[in-house]
């Protein structure tokens, strides 16, 4: 069964850092792109970044780019984000997703003063 | 950037009917490199269809998924309760990956 199950969310404060993990089992990790996606409270559903299965290529939206980094560890079957500078507008639940594989269930990701 | 509009907005049918959704991007699609996302209100996205046609593992083969290039739809033969919920398209062929704004599937 596949699962994937995230971490590291919480509240932190305009300009505070979180580090995001994502625990991957039950399908061949190394094997797939990974993706974090984002969801802001009664919103849709919006792509954060992606890797790609060595970790030599990354890709970010516009509204992270500069500030989040994605990573791997495929010997540990897990996917980071780490998030530097956040912002009130960062605020969201952030989900874990390969595109073929499935989603995480989430963690909740507060920027407030 | 692919944008993915999503029709209708909502849809508003009975249990036991048959549920059509589309999904239109403003440029083709590479290698049908689309999916199909089901959400209930407050649970995490569920993966439903990936390379625009294929169930991914579990889902009942009363989803189906078919289209190409620029348009794609999502059909549900026979609604069953646990159906109503909102539903996503989504590219993955071309970065930044892109989302549709979602097709809210309620009862009538």
């Amino acid at each position: 069964e596949v699962q994937l199950v995230e971490s590291g969310g919480g509240l932190v404060q305009p300009g505070g850092s979180l580090r995001l993990s994502c625990a991957a089992s039950g399908f061949t990790f190394s094997s797939n792109w990974m993706n974090w996606v984002r969801q802001a409270p009664g919103k849709g559903l919006m792509w954060v970044s992606n890797i790609n299965t060595d970790g030599s290529t990354t890709n970010y939206a516009d509204s992270v780019q500069g500030r989040f980094t994605i990573s791997r560890d495929n010997a540990k079957n897990t996917l980071y984000l780490q998030m530097n500078g956040l912002r009130v507008e960062d605020t969201a639940v952030y989900y874990c997703i390969g595109v073929t594989v499935g989603w995480g269930q989430g963690t909740p990701v507060t920027v407030s003063s | 950037e692919i944008v993915l509009t999503q029709s209708p907005g909502t849809l508003s049918l009975s249990p036991g009917e048959r549920a059509t959704l589309s999904c239109r991007a403003s440029q083709i699609v590479r290698s049908d490199f689309l999916t199909w996302h089901q959400q209930k209100p407050g649970q995490a996205p569920r993966l439903l269809i990936h390379g625009a046609s294929t169930r991914a593992t579990g889902i009942p083969d009363r989803f189906s998924g078919s289209g190409s290039g620029t348009d794609f739809t999502l059909s549900i033969s026979r609604l069953e309760p646990e159906d109503f919920a909102v539903y996503y398209c989504q590219q993955y062929g071309s970065s930044p990956l892109t989302f549709g704004q979602g097709t809210k599937v309620e009862i009538k």
